[in-house]
């Protein structure tokens, strides 16, 4: 069974970058498809965007100009980064297997505050 | 962008109840509708796919309906162990988009 867990800093500054990690196990990341989404305090969540092994990506256009998802095979890991944050971007974040998610982490709460 | 209308937002439910959970496309999305679980402190799990197949290992009184834009999760005689938080996903345009969500209590 495919377990993910997110890792990151859960603080992060106004108009700085967010980052986040997810390290896969129970199963290779270079055999399929990977996606984060998110759910900001007290509202519903939002599919951000997913990644494939290979590398070629597919980006929720309301995040598109500011989003960048990449893959390490090697480490079993796939990344977030999402630059010039705002208050707006204070959600939980999570990381799915698969295009429509299918196993999903736990989520990390990231809050955006001086 | 096809937004998905989920409700109700909340629900309290006796054990052995049958509990009906809606979920509304502002467009047709065919059978593209999954829906999810999710319990305090725990990763959210897949329960119906592809609007009706119930996913393997999940309880048969589960079950999904619906087809186009209206769709529903029905729980039959509801358990305890089923209180969580219930979420549909549309996966028929991108970007893909979810209700917001109904949390389920047990009494």
């Amino acid at each position: 069974q495919v377990q993910l867990q997110e890792s990151g800093p859960g603080l992060v500054k106004p108009s700085e970058t967010l980052s986040l990690t997810c390290t896969v196990s129970g199963g290779s990341i270079s055999s399929y498809y990977w996606s984060w989404i998110r759910q900001p305090p007290g509202k519903g969540l939002e599919y951000i965007g997913y990644i494939s092994y290979s590398g070629s990506t597919n980006y929720n256009p309301s995040l598109e100009r500011r989003l960048t998802i990449s893959i390490d095979t090697s480490k079993n890991q796939f990344s977030l980064k999402l630059r010039s944050v705002t208050a707006a971007d204070t959600a939980v974040y999570y990381c799915a297997s698969g295009v429509v998610p299918d196993h999903w982490g736990q989520g990390t709460l990231v809050s955006v505050s001086s | 962008e096809t937004t998905l209308t989920q409700s109700p937002a909340f629900m309290s439910a006796t054990p052995g109840d049958k509990v009906n959970i809606s979920c509304k496309a502002s467009q047709d999305i065919d059978d593209d509708m999954n829906w999810y679980q999710q319990k305090p402190g725990e990763a959210a799990i897949s329960i119906i796919q592809g609007a009706t197949t119930l996913v393997p290992g999940i309880p048969p009184r589960f079950s999904g309906s619906g087809y186009g834009t209206d769709f529903t999760l029905t729980i039959n005689n509801i358990e305890s162990e089923d209180a969580a938080y219930y979420f549909c996903l549309q996966h028929d345009t991108f970007p893909y988009s979810f209700g917001q969500g109904t949390k389920v209590e047990i009494k």
